[in-house]
Parts: structure tokens; sequence; C-alpha cells
């Protein structure tokens, strides 16, 4: 069973831009993390925030996450080309449990 | 460190056939998951596995899928006898159990069954 959903399932934006995708989820959690995923390849962790956290920064990504909503958000700034890619939330549900969403598919125009 | 190794890359099979998934983690990882990825469903969790154990499995499918660690650097999942619905990328991934979890995933067997 999903525990996240990510939201928007698409986006495309101009480069430069910043991107926003946003990640439910349904239950307790001790973390979330997001991943991205480039065609063909695996997926590769970005960075993760505790239940504790509200904020996060890493370069020019930006997470947020509500623990009473349940919900987090994954901020690009200033996207590029090589930005696009689709991005996918993971929870850690009962038992070590990771569960992921079924992403956001990322395209960054030219 | 290589990584996640998994293998074959790709395997092409008719229905029926057995097919073995392989995986090796990343050494000192004590955690392994493998997931499924579909378009339809996304990616599902199939089993993980601590310090080698089966921890939950309620992601397996059917009794036609069974998953192996007999050691900490080497995991199989099996699939007897394949159906064409279990076309699909499936993914290895490890982590350090107690280090928040970040998981290191393989790059994946395209599998599909004619």
């Amino acid at each position: 069973s999903q525990q996240g959903e990510e939201d928007p399932q698409a986006l495309s934006i101009q480069e430069g831009e910043n991107a926003t995708m946003n990640c439910s989820y349904k239950t307790s959690i001790n973390n979330l993390q997001w991943y991205r995923q480039n065609s063909g390849r695996g997926l590769v962790h970005l960075i993760l925030i505790r239940s504790n956290e509200r904020e996060k920064h890493s370069g020019r990504l930006r997470v947020t996450l509500d623990t009473s909503k349940k919900s987090s958000s994954l901020l690009i700034t200033a996207s590029r080309a090589a930005d696009t890619a689709s991005y996918f939330c993971a929870t850690d549900a009962m038992n070590d449990k990771i569960i992921f969403g079924k992403g956001t598919r990322l395209h960054i125009l030219p | 460190d290589a990584g996640v190794i998994q293998s074959p890359r790709h395997e092409v099979t008719e229905m029926g056939q057995e097919v073995t998934l392989r995986c090796k983690p990343i050494s000192g990882h004590n955690s392994l998951f493998w997931y499924r990825q579909t378009m339809m469903r996304g990616l599902e969790l199939l089993i993980y596995f601590n310090n080698n154990v089966p921890i939950d499995d309620s992601g397996m499918p059917e009794d036609r899928f069974s998953a192996k660690m007999p050691n900490a650097s080497f995991s199989t999942l099996k699939i007897q006898p394949s159906e064409p619905r279990d076309s699909a990328v499936y993914f290895c991934a490890s982590g350090q159990q107690g280090g928040n979890e970040k998981l290191f995933f393989g790059s994946g067997t395209q599998l599909s069954v004619l």
C-alpha cells in the first residue's frame, strides 16, 4: 500500500524557475526522505528530514515538513535542465518499512 | 565502493519460466529492500531484510515470489513460474538500520515476461 502521495503527478517549468512538489502521507513517521530518479536509473537519495524538524536545506533544495498536516514539500530553486527527473517522497512506517509514493515527473524546459 | 550491484540488468523470459534476480548490497549495510516499479503501481515494497532476516514480506504479491538472504552480501528474488504481469523493473536497495535508513539503490533489473 502507498504511504506517500506526491502532487502534482507531472510538472513542467522554465529553466531558472522554482519547482515545488508536495507529498502527503497517512500514518505517523520517524522521518521523511526525498529521492530523485533519472530515466532508466535507480533512485538517488536527496535529503532526509526528521519528524521533529520543520525545514531543511541542501544546496538548491529546501524541504519542509508539517506533521500536523502529514505533508511535506520539496522546493528546487533556480531549476536547471539537469533537474529533469522524477522525484519521490519516502516515509518510514512501522518496523522500519520504507514506503515510496508514485512520484512527480519534473520537466525543465530550456 | 561499487554501490549496490544487481544482476542481470535485463531479463527476457517466457511465461512459466523461473526467474532469479540477484543483489549484492553495500558492504556494512544491514538492511536490504526489494522493490518493484511499474507505471501503473509506482514503487511497491516487496520484502525487506534486517541482518539477513526477512522482517516484512507482506508486499510479495503471490506465492510465486520468494526471496532469500543467505548472508550479508547476497540476496535473491525468485519468481516461479513467471507470468506476463510480473514484467516490471525490480530494484534492490540497501541501508544502515539505525542510520536514519537512507537507502542506496541498484540500477535495477528490467524484467520482461512474454
